[in-house]
């Protein structure tokens, strides 16, 4: 059963614009959400979080919005920079337990 | 702190042969997390550990996978009689959890290729 959904297996945006990743999630237990980001040769990093009972999480330039209702949260990256490229991967968690992830989305940056 | 350190980076293994992975955690986490991840996909639970106790297992391991982690400090993988579906991206991730509600933020490794020919 796949819990965490991203539907868009990559997305490429121009330097500069908005770059906006969606997830969308099964388990209604999910308490917590995480965004990873991985470069190639690397392990994930941990980029952002939100918490089930906010609807937005800001850090600088990345922002997480969450939508209970229908299950679904974003990652919008203002604005985006070629650094940025990477495999971006987002996670729910149940009570502090193991990350469920999804299969990522690949962002290419164009400058 | 030198974050969560994975050794061997690589191995290639015949079909048949047993291969071993080691992960040094964050040296203050108390959490202990592999998962595998193949091509295309995102990492896929397998087991943790809270100091030296294995608490949940993934129904992906079979019973071919064994993970210790015996004075909860660095935890081992073996993968017994590799079969060529074990190739993946294995990786370990350790994290300061106190079992309550909370982000767990898992930091992870860089990860140990196998490779089943």
């Amino acid at each position: 059963d796949q819990q965490v959904k991203q539907n868009s297996p990559s997305l490429s945006v121009q330097e500069g614009r908005i770059s906006i990743l969606n997830c969308d999630y099964t388990n209604s237990m999910f308490d917590y959400f995480l965004w990873y980001k991985k470069y190639p040769a690397e392990g994930p990093t941990f980029l952002i979080s939100i918490s089930s009972i906010k609807d937005k999480n800001e850090d600088g330039r990345f922002t997480v919005f969450l939508n209970k209702s229908a299950k679904h949260l974003s990652l919008h990256i203002v604005p985006s920079q070629p650094g940025d490229s990477a495999v971006y991967f987002c996670a729910g968690t149940e009570y502090g337990n193991k990350l469920v992830f999804g299969a990522g989305t690949i962002l290419r940056v164009k400058s | 702190d030198t974050g969560v350190s994975q050794d061997p980076r690589h191995k290639i293994t015949k079909r048949g042969q047993n291969v071993t992975f080691r992960c040094d955690p964050i040296s203050e986490h108390n959490r202990l997390y592999w998962y595998r991840q193949t091509l295309g996909q995102g990492p896929e639970f397998l087991t943790y550990f809270q100091n030296e106790a294995q608490l949940e297992k993934s129904r992906l391991l079979s019973d071919r996978f064994s993970a210790e982690r015996p004075k909860g400090s660095f935890s081992t993988l073996e993968i017994q009689r590799t079969e060529q579906g074990d190739s993946a991206m294995y990786l370990c991730a350790s994290s300061l959890s106190s079992g309550r509600a909370g982000a767990n933020v898992l930091t992870f490794g860089a990860g140990s290729r196998l490779t089943v020919l």
